[in-house]
């Protein structure tokens, strides 16, 4: 257990659909880090936050935003679902903007 | 940009050494990862090397050349549990995390 927690587990939608995924990080940890796992891709970085601020972005579509809380736990929205956006989704934290990346179990999204 | 390659795939007996392979070229170094992953689950972290050399950590041991551009994960006494995909990363000085596509290992009977 990495201490990184996502919810939900799990997620089936249809096309057109908005979904939120939410991340709590380590305790301690500042920056979260987004990440797109598909069978065809391997895994993307999409987004990074620091202490409440974005910090790097990588692949990310702009129908996918995300933002990171005063409480430090981060939420990827994402909208007008595609089948291509089926993926599983994981979550990182580090303590600093360049520390080793522990990652949490994901949210596995089905679009439908 | 960064270019990260791994062979796909590699097969190896219980109790047997494997030694998976990573080459990058990169924009930015700032260090490069090992994290396994089992299927449908988080990448675990294995090792992190910065500096040339090797770093053992038990049964995995990990090596980096930056004047070379290639890094290798060890795996020693290999177990069943062993089989999963290797992922090797490369940190620009960003802080940002290029993976490669993973190297999946077969541990056999």
């Amino acid at each position: 257990d990495s201490g990184v927690t996502q919810t939900p587990k799990h997620l089936i939608t249809a096309t057109g659909q908005r979904v939120t995924l939410r991340c709590s990080p380590r305790s301690g940890d500042l920056s979260v880090y987004w990440y797109q796992q598909s069978l065809d891709q391997g895994l993307q970085f999409l987004i990074q936050y620091y202490n409440g601020e974005e910090r790097a972005k990588g692949n990310i579509l702009e129908r996918f935003s995300a933002q990171q809380f005063p409480d430090l736990h981060s939420e990827l929205n994402l909208s007008s679902l595609e089948l291509g956006d089926s993926a599983l989704y994981f979550c990182a934290s580090s303590v600093e903007q360049t520390g080793t990346q522990y990652f949490g179990p994901g949210t596995r999204l089905l679009v439908l | 940009g960064q270019n990260i390659d791994q062979p796909t795939e590699m097969t190896a007996t219980e109790g047997a050494i494997v030694q998976i392979n990573c080459t990058y070229q990169t924009s930015g170094f700032n260090g490069l990862f090992w994290y396994q992953q089992h299927a449908g689950e988080a990448p675990t972290f294995l090792s992190y090397n910065v500096l040339d050399g090797l770093e053992e950590k038990g049964r995995f041991s990990s090596f980096l050349s930056r004047s070379k551009g290639y890094s290798y994960l060890l795996l020693k006494e290999l177990q069943m549990k062993d089989s999963a995909s290797y992922l090797c990363a490369v940190r620009d000085s960003w802080g940002k995390l290029q993976f490669g596509a993973g190297t999946q290992v077969v541990v056999t009977p």
